[in-house]
């Protein structure tokens, strides 16, 4: 199975700054990759499918890039919402897989 | 409005068996995938399996299969996850998920989740 793994584990940040996460998978999976936001008690929310495609209503301040094995979620300017655990997600292959998470605080 | 509401949470003992349910609304129910999602307390997310409702395929991660069941009743536009004998290890939060089908020609990730359902199992 496709072993995706995300870096930092935890990002200190502060409001207004700017944040970058990473995500490698083990093999490509062309651009086949999402990324999701979950807040404590919610369910995930989409963010970002097919590597680079904000999912409806997500703030333009969110951008993907990347392919084949190497993703970077940014968000442009932490807004307080913003703060977060982001997971990435490549449905390329079957088992599809999450990676283990990179959790976003305020520093 | 794209709904999935699941059932309710669960307190059980270990050898139980269990059904848990995600029912959907405001969408074909057979046209898209539904998966479900795991995240034991304080952990992570980690994809359990999937199923077409419109065909019954169903794809297992390895670490699920033989584990659960998945199945999907389109009558009632309704997808289920169910054990046979439950373990302690399988107390977690489960979430059910629509797989997004987008721009008429992609499968993505989930785009529609359900509210979740606690499954505690302990003796």
């Amino acid at each position: 199975e496709v072993v995706m793994t995300q870096s930092p584990a935890t990002l200190s940040v502060s409001p207004g700054e700017r944040a970058t996460l990473s995500c490698r998978a083990s093999q490509s999976v062309n651009s086949n990759l999402a990324w999701y936001q979950q807040k404590p008690g919610q369910a995930p929310r989409l963010v970002i499918y097919r590597a680079s495609t904000r999912a409806t209503g997500v703030p333009a301040r969110f951008s993907g890039s990347g392919s084949g094995t190497e993703f970077t979620l940014t968000i442009s300017s932490l807004s307080s919402e913003d703060f977060a655990i982001y997971y990435c997600q490549q449905y390329n292959i079957w088992p599809l897989t999450f990676g283990g998470g990179s959790k976003v605080e305020i520093k | 409005e794209v709904q999935l509401v699941q059932s309710g949470a669960e307190v059980k003992k270990p050898g139980e068996s269990l059904k848990i349910s995600c029912k959907t609304s405001g969408y074909s129910f057979s046209s898209y995938w539904i998966g479900w999602v795991r995240q034991m307390p304080g952990k992570g997310l980690e994809w359990m399996g999937i199923i077409y409702p419109g065909d019954s395929d169903t794809r297992y991660s390895p670490s699920f299969q033989g584990q659960v069941t998945i199945s999907a009743d389109k009558s009632s536009s309704t997808a289920y996850l169910q054990w046979s004998s439950l373990k302690a290890s399988d107390t977690a939060m489960y979430y059910c998920a629509r797989r997004g089908y987008f721009d008429s020609s992609h499968y993505g990730g989930f785009d529609y989740w359900g509210q979740g359902a606690l499954v505690t199992v302990s003796s």
